[in-house]
C-alpha cells in the first residue's frame, strides 16, 4: 500500500488568511493525486483531481500542486464555510487516503 | 442531474448479514466504476474496493477483502455492498462514490451517496 501523510493534523486560522495542507506519499504517485472537504454528517466533496485541477463548481480560492510525492493543498483567502476536514487521497494504485486535517476558523 | 442514493441506516447483530445499496442515476451506470469507502465513528476515509458496471471487474483492497462483497445488478443501476458475517468492528458510515471520468478504474471520485450508518451491536 501507498502512505499517505498528511500535515499538520488540527490548523486554525482566521478568515481571510491563506492556508496550506501538505501531503506526502510513501512512493511516487506522479499526478494522481485528489482532495476533499468533508463536513460534519456529510459526504466529501472533490475538489481537486490530477494533483491541481479544479473540480467544477470549485471557488477559485482553492487550488493544488506538486508532484512525485509532495504535494499541497491551498486556500487563498480563508471563508467561514472553509471550516471542514481535508483529505487527500492518490490513486496510483488501489486508492488510499491520507489521515485528514481539521480545519477551524479563529 | 448525477445522483447517488443509498439504502437507510442498519442496526444489525454480530454474525448477522447484511447487504446495502446505492442507486445511481442522471448518468450512463455502465461507463463509471463505482466505490465504496467506509468511516468509522470519528476517523478518516478507508477505500473498500471498486467495481465496473460494464463488466463486473472488481478489485478489493486487502484490508477487506473475503470479509465483504460487492455487486451490482444494471437493470436497476445499483451497487450493493455485502457482508455475511458482520463484526461489532463494522460499525461505520459507508459511502458508495463514482469514479471521475468513464471507463477508468482511477479516479477521483466526483460524486458521492449520501452514506448509510450501519451499527453493528448486541
Amino acid at each position: 500500500d501507498i502512505q499517505m501523510t498528511q500535515s499538520p493534523s488540527t490548523l486554525s486560522a482566521s478568515v481571510g488568511d491563506r492556508v496550506t495542507i501538505t501531503c506526502r506519499a510513501s512512493q511516487s504517485i506522479s499526478s494522481w493525486l485528489a482532495w476533499y472537504q468533508q463536513k460534519p454528517g456529510k459526504a466529501p466533496k472533490l475538489l481537486i483531481y490530477k494533483a491541481s485541477s479544479l473540480e467544477n463548481g470549485v471557488p477559485s480560492r482553492f487550488s493544488g500542486s506538486g508532484s512525485g510525492t509532495e504535494f499541497t493543498l491551498s486556500i487563498s483567502s480563508l471563508q467561514p464555510d472553509d471550516s471542514a476536514t481535508y483529505y487527500c487521497q492518490q490513486y496510483n494504485s488501489f486508492p488510499t487516503f491520507g489521515q485528514g486535517t481539521k480545519l477551524e476558523i479563529k | 442531474e448525477v445522483q447517488l442514493v443509498q439504502s437507510g441506516a442498519e442496526v444489525k447483530k454480530p454474525g448477522e448479514s447484511l447487504r446495502i445499496s446505492c442507486k445511481g442515476s442522471g448518468y450512463s451506470f455502465t461507463s463509471y466504476w463505482i466505490t465504496w469507502v467506509r468511516q468509522m465513528p470519528g476517523k478518516g476515509l478507508e477505500w473498500m474496493g471498486r467495481i465496473d458496471p460494464s463488466d463486473s471487474h472488481i478489485n478489493y483492497s486487502p484490508s477487506f477483502q473475503g470479509h465483504v462483497t460487492i455487486s451490482f445488478d444494471k437493470s436497476i443501476t445499483t451497487s450493493y455492498l455485502q457482508w455475511s458475517s458482520l463484526r461489532a468492528s463494522d460499525t461505520a458510515v459507508y459511502y458508495c462514490a463514482r469514479h471521475l471520468d468513464p471507463y477508468d478504474s482511477k479516479g477521483g471520485f466526483d460524486y458521492w451517496g449520501q452514506g448509510t450508518l450501519v451499527t453493528v451491536s448486541s
